[in-house]
């Protein structure tokens, strides 16, 4: 089993629509939580950390649901620009490592 | 201000040939990070540098990986008698902190072993 898991996707959305996704991780012991975004053959940069209680940045939401060990992102409003590939990132309490998923690649279309 | 560098952005060698790969940090970063990424996969971590020293190399796949920083900026990763699975895009990040979450990517070297 991978440590971070997500669906691959594609996700298909119409401009303007609201989409979410999440991610799963396996270590109880992991303690930050991140989304990257990834630009096709560019590289990661960080779109918005997660915090316990929910943190929200303009159109993005982010929620950490630590009994059931799963992160998610809504994306409101969706614009062209945030066609992507969202990676969902953990770091374990006691490691500096960041553990990458695989990424959740999403198509908002016209 | 200037961002993390990586040259080449392409490499095409043959199989059994040596590489070197270098990634420039941000000015004032200590904390140096390489990865690799296949294709429809996340960064793989392979090794860590805080200053001059490796902190953490467990996930270098093999003894011929290889990676220096010799006076805690600029970090060569080399890999030698390269093989095709060693092709991928190997991704080179830099943080202020050792516990910094935020690690800035340089835009990668594409490494094909043919």
């Amino acid at each position: 089993r991978k440590e971070v898991e997500q669906d691959p996707g594609p996700f298909n959305v119409p401009e303007g629509a609201t989409v979410a996704f999440n991610c799963t991780y396996s270590n109880s012991a992991s303690q930050s939580f991140f989304w990257y975004r990834q630009d096709c053959r560019k590289e990661p940069k960080l779109l918005m950390s997660v915090y316990s209680s929910g943190n929200e940045d303009g159109r993005f939401t982010a929620q950490l649901n630590r009994a059931s060990q799963y992160i998610s992102l809504l994306i409101r409003d969706s614009k062209l620009s945030d066609s992507a590939t969202y990676l969902c990132v953990v770091r374990e309490r006691s490691n500096y490592q960041l553990i990458w998923g695989a990424g959740t690649k999403l198509i908002i279309k016209p | 201000g200037a961002g993390v560098s990586q040259t080449p952005s392409n490499k095409v060698t043959e199989k059994g040939k040596y590489v070197e790969l270098r990634c420039d940090p941000i000015s004032g970063h200590t904390a140096l990070y390489w990865y690799r990424q296949s294709l429809g996969q996340g960064p793989e971590f392979l090794i860590y540098f805080q200053g001059t020293g490796a902190a953490d190399d467990s996930g270098l796949p093999n003894d011929r990986f290889f990676a220096v920083r010799p006076e805690g900026s600029v970090s060569t990763l080399k890999i030698q008698r390269t093989e095709r699975g060693d092709s991928a895009v190997y991704l080179c990040a830099s943080s202020s902190l050792v516990d910094s979450y935020e690690q800035y990517f340089g835009p990668g070297t594409r490494l094909t072993v043919t």
